[in-house]
């Protein structure tokens, strides 16, 4: 089954700084790669996906990539700010949307510090 | 996009006994999914709630410790049965609407076993 690894486990930046997370993943049919966002104590929060016909995908400040061949897609966060402090987990499916199961990374935690 | 309502919230039940989480959707949607998370952990599949059959379990999970309903297309159940301190944790609904949209989350549900 798929199995997704996701790095680093904890990262801290400073106010306006970049953050980078990286996830890989191990099912070539995997097709759609979401990210959510988890403050403590509240629900995940999806905050961009990618699906597999697309290399770069981009919201405001928020950025994902996607390598097909090296099954490997990150999260970038540019002009980070305090309240983007959480948990934020990448996940893998197969099929275009989230009809299929999800598989989460092991999830990063960002703190943004003023 | 869906809105998830999931009850109770958080519950403290005694071992032994059983504890059953509902889930109510705003809208119709085709996919329903229970998940747990440990405390300051990832999220991990139990089961794909499938309306009008039985559900379908993941590796390490049960029907007999999980039971899960899905009478419609709008509501879900799971029981977590013969419960122990290791079964202290966060249980997840998610959904996924019809017109093929990301996968939305109940607020969870804490559950704590003395």
């Amino acid at each position: 089954g798929e199995n997704v690894e996701q790095h680093p486990s904890t990262l801290s930046v400073q106010e306006g700084d970049s953050a980078v997370i990286k996830c890989t993943y191990s099912d070539s049919a995997s097709n759609y790669f979401p990210w959510y966002k988890q403050e403590l104590g509240k629900r995940p929060q999806l905050i961009i996906d990618i699906r597999s016909n697309v290399g770069e995908k981009k919201d405001q400040r928020i950025a994902v990539t996607l390598n097909k061949t090296a099954k490997h897609f990150s999260l970038h966060i540019t002009e980070t700010q305090p309240e983007d402090s959480a948990v934020y987990f990448c996940a893998a499916s197969r099929g275009y949307t989230g009809f299929q199961k999800l598989v989460f990374g092991t999830g990063t935690r960002l703190l943004v510090s003023p | 996009s869906a809105v998830i309502s999931q009850k109770p919230s958080r519950d403290i039940c005694q071992r032994g006994t059983s504890l059953t989480i509902q889930c109510q959707v705003d809208s119709q949607v085709t996919m329903m999914f229970w998940y747990r998370q440990q405390p300051g952990q990832s999220l991990t599949l139990i089961a794909t709630a499938n309306q009008g059959s039985e559900a379908t379990y993941e590796s390490g999970f049960v029907i007999d410790k999980f039971p899960i309903s899905r009478p419609n297309l709008t509501f879900s159940t799971l029981t977590v049965s013969n419960l122990s301190p290791e079964d202290s944790s966060i249980y997840l609904c998610s959904a996924t609407g019809t017109l093929n949209t990301e996968a939305f989350f109940g607020q969870g549900t804490r559950l704590t076993v003395v």
